[in-house]
């Protein structure tokens, strides 16, 4: 069954503090896995896209990683500022005859001044 | 902006009320979806439309009727609903269906309350 699992749950570190958002994926066959950025009241908005082949990106503050063997990524977010505050939503693309996308329940991070 | 609007942003109905959704996008996408996003679980996939024919319809009750008159614009059509469909509804579009590396693009979505 594909699936998507994040943790944690929520999290609330302190401004300035370096923070790991992780996603545990069971999703077959694997075409690429993105980040989104949900505000409150908002949609979710895409950060980052990672493919089979790639290990690591950057998007400024934030870092994806993806070990397509262990079927593990994580959004490392440095430098934590407020407005980071949001939930953190991992979503896997899987690709064979026709293209599905699974969401994961998200992260939701709360970052106190 | 994400070039996707939807209105209204709040919806309170009773469960014999009748209402609609609206969504439109501004990028000149050819796919257009409707998620349900309900507190800690994650978003469900209701419809997708592509070129304005419905492709997806994932075993949704029929209290929920969409609509996609051209692929600028979707409608979701509600009537007699339950107070467990009280959830934030989101509209996306994408350049494409089905593409691999699709990135979708979301409204700020409409918070609906069941009453």
């Amino acid at each position: 069954k594909n699936q998507v699992e994040q943790s944690p749950q929520s999290l609330i570190i302190l401004e300035g503090k370096n923070c790991t958002l992780q996603c545990n994926y069971t999703v077959s066959p694997f075409s690429n896995l993105r980040w989104y950025k949900q505000d409150t009241g908002r949609g979710p908005v895409s950060l980052t896209i990672m493919t089979f082949s790639e290990n690591t990106k950057s998007n400024g503050r934030y870092t994806a990683t993806l070990d397509a063997d262990t079927k593990q990524s994580s959004l490392h977010i440095t430098a934590s500022q407020l407005s980071d505050s949001a939930s953190y939503i991992c979503v896997v693309r899987a690709y064979s005859s026709a293209s599905k996308i699974i969401f994961g329940s998200g992260t939701r991070l709360s970052i106190r001044p | 902006e994400t070039g996707v609007t939807q209105t209204p942003r709040h919806l309170v109905m009773g469960m014999t009320n009748k209402k609609s959704l609206k969504c439109e996008q501004h990028l000149g996408h050819n796919a257009m979806y409707w998620y349900k996003q309900s507190a800690k679980k994650p978003l469900e996939l209701m419809f997708v439309y592509s070129l304005e024919e419905r492709v997806e319809n994932n075993s949704v009750p029929s209290r929920f009727s969409p609509e996609c008159p051209n692929s600028s614009h979707l409608f979701l059509y509600l009537h007699t609903l339950q107070p467990e469909d009280s959830a934030l509804y989101l509209c996306a579009s994408s350049t494409s269906w089905g593409g691999r590396n699709e990135k979708l693009f979301f409204g700020s979505g409409t918070q609906l309350s069941v009453l």
